[in-house]
């Protein structure tokens, strides 16, 4: 039973443009919302995170937005970067014990 | 600072053999995870620790089996693997409300 849920395994992008990521979930216990993100042959790496208290949080070129009501969340990445070429995993946990439930992820490829 | 680290780094294993998968953190954090992930799916948790000598299954615990007997170490032990065992094994410590992952293993069983 997959509880969080990416339907974009992939997304093209032109360098300097915006990437718009998105992940739904089904748990409405869930409170606390995670994006990783992972180059090949190496492990997830942490990149934002959200709590359900707030529906914005922005570190430098990346946002996540969440819409509890929607059970959606969204990552923007802007603006887009080589560097930025990887696979995104967006996961959700409650926030008393932190297993993560990860979603399938979304590769990104950043055109020059 | 290693971080968290595992080895080996790729593995081939015969149905029916066991082999255990080690991952040592220099990070001093209590809690530490086991995750697998086959291709096109996610992360799955397959044994998590709050700390020396506590573990607790995870979503697909089955074929596996864990031991704490130190913060560092939390190895994953494979008994009997199966074909429905070749993934990529992930290890991760926390801090807060961030996981630290290594590099993983790559297990192919034949």
């Amino acid at each position: 039973d997959q509880q969080v849920k990416q339907n974009s395994p992939s997304l093209s992008v032109q360098e300097g443009r915006i990437s718009i990521l998105n992940c739904d979930y089904t748990n409405s216990m869930f409170d606390y919302f995670l994006w990783y993100k992972k180059y090949p042959a190496e492990g997830p790496t942490f990149l934002i995170s959200i709590s359900s208290i707030k529906d914005k949080n922005e570190d430098g070129r990346f946002t996540v937005f969440l819409n509890k009501s929607a059970k959606h969340l969204s990552l923007h990445i802007v603006p887009s970067q080589p560097g930025d070429s990887a696979v995104y995993f967006c996961a959700a946990t409650l926030s008393n014990d932190y297993k993560l439930s990860f979603g399938a992820g979304t590769t990104v490829t950043v055109r020059a | 600072n290693a971080g968290v680290t595992q080895t080996p780094k790729f593995r081939i294993l015969k149905i029916g053999q066991s082999m255990t998968l080690q991952c040592t953190q220099d990070m001093n954090h209590n809690y530490m995870y086991w995750y697998r992930q086959d291709p096109g799916m996610g992360l799955k948790l397959i044994y998590y620790s709050v700390g020396a000598g506590i573990t607790d299954k995870g979503e697909v615990p089955n074929g596996y089996n864990v031991s704490r007997s130190t913060t560092e170490d939390f190895p994953l032990r494979l008994e009997l693997a199966a074909p429905s065992q070749t993934s990529v094994y992930f290890c991760a410590s926390r801090r807060l409300d961030e996981q630290f992952f290594g590099p993983g293993t790559r297990l192919t069983v034949l």
